[in-house]
């Protein structure tokens, strides 16, 4: 079984409807991230979480929300969904840096969205 | 603020030639810097990470990638291509901070080996 598991793996909707992404690990990292790839943008930060209580936006966290349930689960929603927001996405998590080392960060397989 | 812009949307070699991605960083302070692959219908996956230690990072599959400052580079080598290499590489950046550190990734460079 994969240690970052991301649910739906490929979904079609329309606008304006509200989608979750849900993503769950067991790798037992506290750190947690939504990220989103279009082609020839690289992957762009959307929110970030270092532990159930700390949430961040990142970069590009306008029209998305997301919600840390417990240290294994993160998800992200699009309340109203718009067809710029088709792209695939992808979870990550990672562990504490040491001594100042930035942690590797490990990907789910990604999510496909597609917004009509 | 950190970047990392990755010179070539698309690299094509032939099996058995050399692989260069390039890849040059913008950072406030010294930076840890990564290389990712990303196979087809897959999430991505570390190859290397450079944190201050040896300048030349050696990775798997017989890629490394040779931190220069002066350049402000972080290139990517393999010295014979492999078809399996066909893949998305993504170069990042990240900058620590005491909050916590985050990547910025390049926009990626398509890798096709020829037969």
């Amino acid at each position: 079984d994969a240690d970052v598991t991301q649910t739906p793996r490929n979904r079609i909707t329309k606008t304006g409807k509200r989608i979750m992404l849900e993503c769950s690990q067991t790798k037992g990292h506290d750190r947690m991230y939504w990220y989103r790839q279009d082609p020839g943008l690289g992957l762009r930060l959307i929110y970030y979480s270092f532990d159930v209580k700390d949430i961040n936006k990142g970069e590009i966290s306008d029209g998305y929300s997301v919600s840390r349930q417990a240290q294994a689960k993160f998800s992200l929603s699009l309340e109203s969904a718009i067809p710029n927001q088709t792209a695939l996405y992808f979870c990550a998590t990672s562990d504490l840096p040491s001594g100042g080392a930035s942690g590797e960060l490990f990907f789910g397989e990604g999510s496909r969205l597609t917004v009509l | 603020a950190q970047s990392v812009t990755q010179l070539g949307s698309h690299v094509s070699v032939s099996e058995g030639a050399l692989v260069l991605l390039r890849c040059n960083y913008s950072s406030s302070v010294p930076p840890y810097l990564f290389w990712y692959v990303q196979y087809p219908n897959q999430g991505l996956q570390l190859l290397l990470k450079y944190t201050s230690a040896a300048t030349l990072v050696k990775g798997i599959n017989g890629f490394e990638a040779e931190f220069k400052k002066s350049e402000t580079s972080f290139h990517l080598t393999k010295p014979s291509a492999h078809m399996s290499d066909a893949a998305e590489y993504f170069c990042a950046v990240s900058e620590f901070r005491t909050s916590g550190s985050r990547l910025t990734f390049g926009e990626g460079t398509q890798l096709t080996v020829n037969p």
